[in-house]
């Protein structure tokens, strides 16, 4: 069965740049989109980039998303952290075209 | 304002059964896909199931294959699942998504509890 694998956690310093992965278990990451989702404690899951490398409006340009072909792995990069940013970030493909595969999850402590 | 609401959680016994319900307002509810996803408690994100705008195409997980069944009623603007069969490891927060190529927007999920 094909799998999304992030890091268990990631932490960094507010100001600072992070950078999740989310690298995929067989075929080519970059043969379907994924979508990075980000959930706050406490409260349902919202889209942070979508199709790759897209914005969601009223998403702040600092938060980017790549696919790395040589890897098979995607990342969402996270610049001038804010306290805010501090959540679980999920990443989400497709398998078989039309079974959607999550990420296991990532917890972002900003401190 | 796009709203997506959930209800019919609970508990229930395993074996047994309950239908989960999620109103649509704010947009035009026929013209989406529609997913199901669920939590458990610290746990992450795991996609059960989606629909197409008429219905037409419908996907499940293989953890729910033949237990669930995602329906949807798109003139009361609303989403279905009847969950049969109930185990402890359906235990989790159960989210609808409006799907626009991606989970664009999500309920606040309701909470599903299989426990004797």
């Amino acid at each position: 069965n094909f799998m999304l694998t992030q890091p268990h956690s990631v932490s960094e310093s507010p100001g600072k740049t992070v950078t999740i992965s989310c690298t995929g278990s067989s075929g080519s990451i970059a043969s379907n989109y994924v979508q990075w989702y980000q959930q706050r404690p406490g409260s349902a899951p919202t889209t942070v980039i979508y199709e790759d490398n897209q914005r969601p409006s009223g998403v702040p340009d600092r938060f980017s998303g790549s696919i790395d072909s040589s890897s098979n792995s995607a990342s969402l990069t996270i610049s001038g952290l804010k306290t805010e940013d501090e959540a679980d970030y999920y990443c989400q493909s497709f398998h078989s075209g039309n079974h959607w595969v999550f990420g296991g999850g990532t917890k972002l402590t900003v401190l | 304002e796009v709203q997506l609401v959930e209800s019919g959680g609970g508990l229930v016994k395993p074996g047994g059964s309950l239908r989960l319900s999620c109103a649509g307002s704010g947009f035009t509810f026929s013209s989406y896909s529609m997913n199901w996803v669920r939590q458990a408690p610290g746990k992450g994100l795991e996609w059960v199931s989606s629909i197409s705008t008429s219905s037409e195409y419908i996907h499940y997980a293989d953890s729910v294959k033949g237990r669930f069944t995602i329906s949807r009623d798109n003139a009361k603007n609303s989403l279905f699942l009847q969950m049969n069969s109930l185990r402890a490891e359906d235990t989790a927060v159960y989210y609808c998504a409006r799907v626009s190529g991606y989970l664009q927007e999500w309920g606040l999920g309701t909470l599903v509890t299989v426990s004797s």
